[in-house]
């Protein structure tokens, strides 16, 4: 597809579960980002990768979240023994790189919901 | 602590008027500015961008002003149209690069026909 992809749209799970949401960012894009946007918040910045490498990772909210990446293509954020304010829609974007001010596209985001 | 403020959470205007939005920072490191549109249940949409070495840039209907001594910058669309009707975001990076962006709150634009 052309745009960034992200799966599933719609996530609902109990409490203390874990849940695994993914990315596809559009082709040819080194520089991948998670953001979250929670109900009347702005986005707020989770993690970006430059290739497989994250630099930062300083906007994941405790050590129950990690990301990767493999191939520089798609990415996974990972969610252990969730709670329930991990509820938030869970927006994914990229970039051609981190240089150059090139701007960020995003995908349409998985909506978790914890019950 | 907000890095970025969109103080008007909502903006109501007439088809085929100015729709100005404004937005602040109060970051200096900032150097990159985008604006971007949502749509309910879309991922945001990139809209236009100004780099701090400019003070405006003009796609079409869409024109960013940067004003860096006041840490202000807005985002005019004209004539407005009742399908530019979305939430409309600002968002500010540093260091000349697209890490992360820093996003405001929001501000809930309604074009009336």
């Amino acid at each position: 597809g052309a745009g960034v992809s992200q799966s599933p749209s719609n996530k609902v799970t109990e409490k203390g579960k874990d849940v695994e949401l993914r990315c596809d960012p559009i082709s040819g894009h080194t520089a991948l980002y998670w953001y979250r946007q929670s109900l009347g918040q702005g986005l707020e910045f989770l993690i970006y990768f430059q290739g497989n490498s994250a630099p930062d990772k300083s906007g994941l909210p405790s050590d129950r979240f990690s990301a990767e990446r493999t191939g520089g293509s798609v990415s996974t954020l990972t969610i252990q023994r969730t709670q329930q304010e991990d509820s938030a829609v869970y927006l994914c974007a990229s970039s051609l790189d981190i240089s150059g001010n090139q701007p960020q596209h995003f995908g349409d985001g998985t909506r978790l919901s914890i019950l | 602590d907000q890095q970025v403020k969109q103080n008007s959470p909502s903006l109501s205007v007439q088809e085929g008027r100015i729709s100005i939005l404004n937005c602040d920072y109060t970051n200096s490191m900032f150097d990159y500015f985008l604006w971007y549109k949502k749509y309910p249940a879309e991922g945001p949409t990139f809209l236009i961008s100004i780099s701090s070495i400019k003070d405006k840039n003009e796609d079409g209907r869409f024109t960013v002003f940067l004003n860096k001594s006041a840490k202000h910058l807005s985002l005019h669309i004209v004539p407005s149209q009742p399908g530019d009707s979305a939430v409309y975001f600002c968002a500010a990076s540093s260091q000349g690069g697209s890490e992360k962006l820093v996003f405001g709150k929001g501000t809930k634009l309604t074009v009336n026909p």
